[in-house]
């Protein structure tokens, strides 16, 4: 079982439709959880970060943590044309060390 | 303007053939990491370091090696490149005390080993 299960897609939703990504992990001690949008030929950009649980909203964006059921979300309102990337969920349990999910890819249709 | 550079961007060599692929930040920061992206594995960590002539194995360092001789140089180095390293490579950074949101990556350097 791998240490962070992310579904890789490929979505598809038209533009304005609410996004719902996931990522669902095994180990307990993760505490930092992130998630990451990747645009082709491009590095990772950090999109949003909660330490421990809970919920954080940037504009579009809310993330969700739920130790509990070691499961966090992503949701993006109102989605555009400009969101079409690929979206990584990354956890660490320590500041040096970091786990990836295997992205995955959106494309918001106009 | 703060940055994580690597040169080259896309390299094509042959099996056994050494090369080096650079890494350089420009923002002062202790902690220097290589990863590779495969599809349907995500990110996967090769090494990294946490300041000057400090470096150790990530998950994957089989087939590599680095050297940090200078804060901002985080080199990348395949002595033997195979087919399986065939990737994509991204080396990021930032402050060690820094949580790990921090980090920032470079542009990538697609490399296909045939």
């Amino acid at each position: 079982q791998k240490e962070v299960e992310q579904d890789p897609g490929p979505l598809s939703v038209p533009e304005g439709a609410i996004v719902s990504l996931n990522c669902t992990y095994s180990n307990s001690a993760f505490q930092y959880f992130m998630w990451y949008r990747q645009y082709s030929r491009k590095g990772p950009e950090l999109l949003m970060y909660t330490y421990s649980s809970g919920n954080k909203e940037d504009g579009r964006f809310t993330a969700q943590v739920d130790k509990s059921s070691k499961y966090i979300s992503l949701f993006i309102r109102d989605s555009q044309p400009s969101d079409s990337a690929t979206y990584l969920c990354a956890m660490s349990a320590t500041n040096n060390d970091m786990r990836f999910g295997a992205g995955t890819r959106l494309t918001v249709k106009p | 303007e703060a940055q994580v550079t690597q040169n080259p961007r896309y390299l094509i060599t042959v099996t056994g053939k050494k090369l080096t692929v650079t890494c350089s930040q420009n923002m002062n920061h202790e902690y220097m990491s290589w990863y590779r992206q495969d599809p349907g594995l995500g990110l996967r960590q090769i090494y990294y370091s946490m300041n000057v002539e400090v470096t150790d194995k990530g998950d994957v360092p089989e087939g590599y090696k680095v050297s940090r001789k200078e804060k901002r140089n985080f080199p990348l180095i395949l002595e033997s490149p195979s087919p399986n390293q065939t990737s994509l490579y991204f080396c990021a950074s930032k402050s060690s005390g820094g949580p790990p949101n921090e980090q920032f990556f470079g542009p990538g350097t697609r490399l296909t080993v045939l």
